[in-house]
C-alpha cells in the first residue's frame, strides 16, 4: 500500500540550482497539493491541482512552478533556489473536497 | 489569504492529564478538520467536522466545529506517550476548488 511517493527525502541544493520534485499517487485521486513546512508557520499551500489538467496558485506560490503529468503525478519544480525555499515540502491527494486528505513522507530541502 | 492561528503553539504535560487546543479563522469555513504529524512523518486525519456546533469524538479525542464557523476546538483527554506530536487544524469552504488551508500547528510534548 504506497499510498503518496514522494522523492527525494532529503536533498540539499546550491542558491541558483534547479530542481524538481516529484509526487505520485496511487489511490485514484482527483486532487493534488504541495505543502510547505516551517516552524510556526504551520503548513502553508503552495499550488494545488482540484482535478487532472487543473492547476492552481496557493498562499505562497512565488518561485515555484507545478506540472499535474497525468491523474497520479503531480510535480513541484524550483527554478532557481533561494535560501528562503528552505523547508520540508509535503505532498497530499484525496479524492474530492470535504474528503480525507493523505499525506508523504515529506522532502527536506536545504538551500546554501 | 486566510490565516488560521492555533494555541498554545506548544505544551508540555504530564502523562495522564486532558490536553485542550483551539484553532481560529479570519473567516468563516464549512469545514474544519484536525490532523496529527508524528516526526518525520506527514499529518494523518485524526477527526472531520462538518456542521455549526456539531461535537465528534474518536477514541479520547473530542472536537468541536465553533457556532461562528469562525473557531474549532481539540480536546485530548488523558493524554499518554504517544500523543506527542503535531496536531493542525485545517479549513474548507465548498466553492474553492478543492482548496485546504491549514494551521500553524500546536506541538504536544508529554512527560512520563
Amino acid at each position: 500500500n504506497a499510498g503518496v511517493t514522494q522523492t527525494p527525502k532529503f536533498q540539499v541544493l546550491k542558491t541558483g540550482q534547479s530542481m524538481t520534485l516529484q509526487c505520485a499517487q496511487d489511490m485514484n485521486h482527483n486532487s493534488m497539493y504541495w505543502y510547505r513546512q516551517d516552524p510556526g508557520m504551520g503548513l502553508r499551500l503552495i499550488y494545488y491541482s482540484a482535478s487532472e489538467g487543473t492547476t492552481d496558485k496557493g498562499e505562497v506560490p512565488n518561485g515555484y512552478n507545478v506540472s499535474r503529468l497525468n491523474k497520479r503525478e503531480f510535480s513541484l519544480r524550483l527554478e532557481s533556489a533561494a535560501p528562503s525555499q528552505t523547508s520540508v515540502y509535503f505532498c497530499a491527494s484525496r479524492t474530492a473536497m470535504n474528503t480525507e486528505a493523505f499525506f508523504g513522507q515529506g522532502t527536506r530541502l536545504t538551500v546554501v | 489569504g486566510q490565516q488560521l492561528n492555533q494555541s498554545p503553539q506548544s505544551m508540555f504535560i504530564q502523562e495522564g492529564e486532558d490536553v485542550s487546543m483551539n484553532c481560529t479563522s479570519s473567516s468563516i469555513f464549512n469545514t474544519w478538520l484536525w490532523y496529527k504529524q508524528d516526526p518525520g512523518e506527514g499529518p494523518v486525519l485524526l477527526i472531520a467536522l462538518y456542521k455549526a456546533g456539531e461535537l465528534t469524538s474518536n477514541g479520547r479525542l473530542t472536537a468541536q466545529f465553533g457556532t461562528t464557523r469562525k473557531d474549532s476546538f481539540l480536546n485530548i483527554s488523558a493524554s499518554i506517550p504517544s500523543d506527542v506530536g503535531i496536531y493542525f487544524c485545517a479549513g474548507e469552504n465548498t466553492g474553492t476548488a478543492s482548496k485546504l488551508t491549514f494551521g500553524t500547528g500546536t506541538r504536544l510534548q508529554v512527560m512520563l
